[in-house]
């Protein structure tokens, strides 16, 4: 079955500390993206890639970080930059052209102490 | 800039009610738009599409128009279970491949 895969779907880490979110998808699709949702809340872009080895900062990219470097992988770090890193993380990719909708991962619940 | 406006929540019906969310838009050129489902704990899952102008997309019972004369594009359910009830997300996706999320709207079927 084709889709993206987030894992762990629960991470707990100690502040200070960073944390790594992974993000696989096997649909062959170009663009990749991050999202932060916050409780009751919607859909907040942190970083989002078009293309291998390239990415953009979304609305909130301060205290995350990305790479790029397989098509099918798009890991997140959230930093000890991050004041307020606690919150439900999405990954999500798309093929290019405007008729094409994106197809999330189920999410990474992330708790920081 | 482009945006996406949907209806403040939550929303609350009886089993078998007829359900509107309505979702407007803001977007030069022709965008394509989309509404999504989230159910809790859970990631975002397409509902329904519509990629021009008149378009009606459905799916499951909802169905959404392309109005670009009123710029929206309302989620109707003429008969909701309580199955449905989860967070409604309007988004439109604009001619540079850019995604716009509304904030959501919770509903909640009560049988």
């Amino acid at each position: 079955d084709g889709g993206i895969t987030q894992s762990p779907k629960y991470l707990f880490r100690k502040e200070g500390q960073n944390v790594t979110l992974s993000c696989e998808q096997n649909l062959n699709h170009d663009a990749m993206y991050w999202y932060r949702q916050d409780p009751g809340q919607g859909l907040r872009l942190i970083y989002y890639s078009q293309i291998v080895n390239d990415f953009q900062k979304g609305d909130i990219a301060e205290g995350y970080s990305v790479s790029r470097e397989k098509k099918e992988s798009f890991p997140l770090t959230v930093t000890s930059a991050q004041k307020n890193p606690t919150a439900f993380y999405l990954c999500a990719s798309s093929i290019g052209g405007t008729r094409y909708e994106q197809y999330f991962g189920p999410g990474t619940r992330l708790t920081v102490t | 800039g482009n945006s996406v406006t949907q209806m403040e929540g939550p929303v609350t019906l009886s089993e078998e009610a007829f359900l509107t969310i309505n979702c407007t838009y803001t977007a030069t050129g022709y965008p394509s738009l989309f509404w999504y489902v989230q159910y809790p704990g859970e990631g975002l899952q397409l509902l329904l599409k519509a990629t021009k102008a008149d378009d009606k997309g459905s799916n499951k019972g909802f169905e959404a128009t392309y109005r670009k004369e009123t710029t929206s594009f309302h989620l109707e359910k003429g008969s909701v279970q309580v199955s449905d009830s989860a967070v409604y997300f309007c988004a439109l996706r604009d001619t540079g491949n850019q995604f716009y999320f509304g904030t959501g709207t919770s509903l909640t079927v009560i049988p």
